[in-house]
């Protein structure tokens, strides 16, 4: 079955520490995203990737890095410089500017 | 500024009472207008992609269609399990990819 995978589900982060969240898809797309999600607030962009090797900040990079070193694989680092973490993280990918399909997604709580 | 609003933010039905959710939009050169439907503690799940005014699309008991400011779905003779958070969204005027998303809309459909 093509889809996209997050892990963990659920990620508790203590203050200072540095936590990965994991996106992989098996859709042969291009595009990769991270949004984040606040209750009452729409998704917000933090970064995104239209190719392997090359990426670019959203809307709200601060704290988080992200690489893309695989078609298939986008992680997302959230960072001690991050001050409110803790949200509901979504993964999408897309082929150019079609529908984005998004991931189960991880909530992340900190401690 | 492009922007995507929704309304109402909260809509509560009796099982077989149709009803219709707005979404305005305010972007230069539209290249689509996506509808998804987000369970609590889950990802968005893809419905439609609408691409010009006049365009209509339709899956169960519903039905999106476009105008050249606004998107309507409309969910005819709901069902409790249609019960849900239904987001818009649509590319903004940059060609990144990039997806603006409004608030999103929380129906309740009650038995």
């Amino acid at each position: 079955d093509g889809g996209i995978t997050q892990s963990p589900k659920y990620l508790f982060r203590k203050e200072g520490q540095n936590v990965t969240l994991s996106c992989e898809q098996n859709l042969n797309h291009d595009a990769m995203y991270w949004y984040r999600q606040d209750p009452g607030q729409g998704l917000r962009l933090i970064y995104y990737s239209q190719i392997v090797n090359d990426f670019q900040k959203g809307d709200i990079a601060e704290g988080y890095s992200v690489s893309r070193e695989k078609k298939e694989s986008f992680p997302l680092t959230v960072t001690s410089a991050q001050k409110n973490p803790t949200a509901f993280y979504l993964c999408a990918s897309s082929n150019g500017d079609n529908e984005q399909f998004f991931g189960p997604g991880t909530r992340l709580t900190v401690l | 500024e492009d922007q995507v609003t929704q309304s109402p933010e909260a809509l509560r039905l009796q099982e077989g009472e149709s009803s219709s959710l707005n979404c305005s939009y305010t972007v230069s050169g539209l290249r689509g207008l996506f509808w998804y439907r987000q369970d609590p503690g889950k990802g968005p799940e893809f419905l439609f992609t609408l691409y010009s005014a006049g365009e209509e699309k339709e899956k169960e008991r519903l039905k999106a269609t476009l105008t050249k400011k606004e998107s309507f779905l409309h969910i005819t003779a709901p069902k409790p399990e249609d019960s849900a958070t239904y987001l818009c969204a649509t590319h903004g005027s940059s060609n990144t990819g990039k997806l603006i998303f409004g608030q999103g809309t929380t129906l309740q459909v009650k038995p």
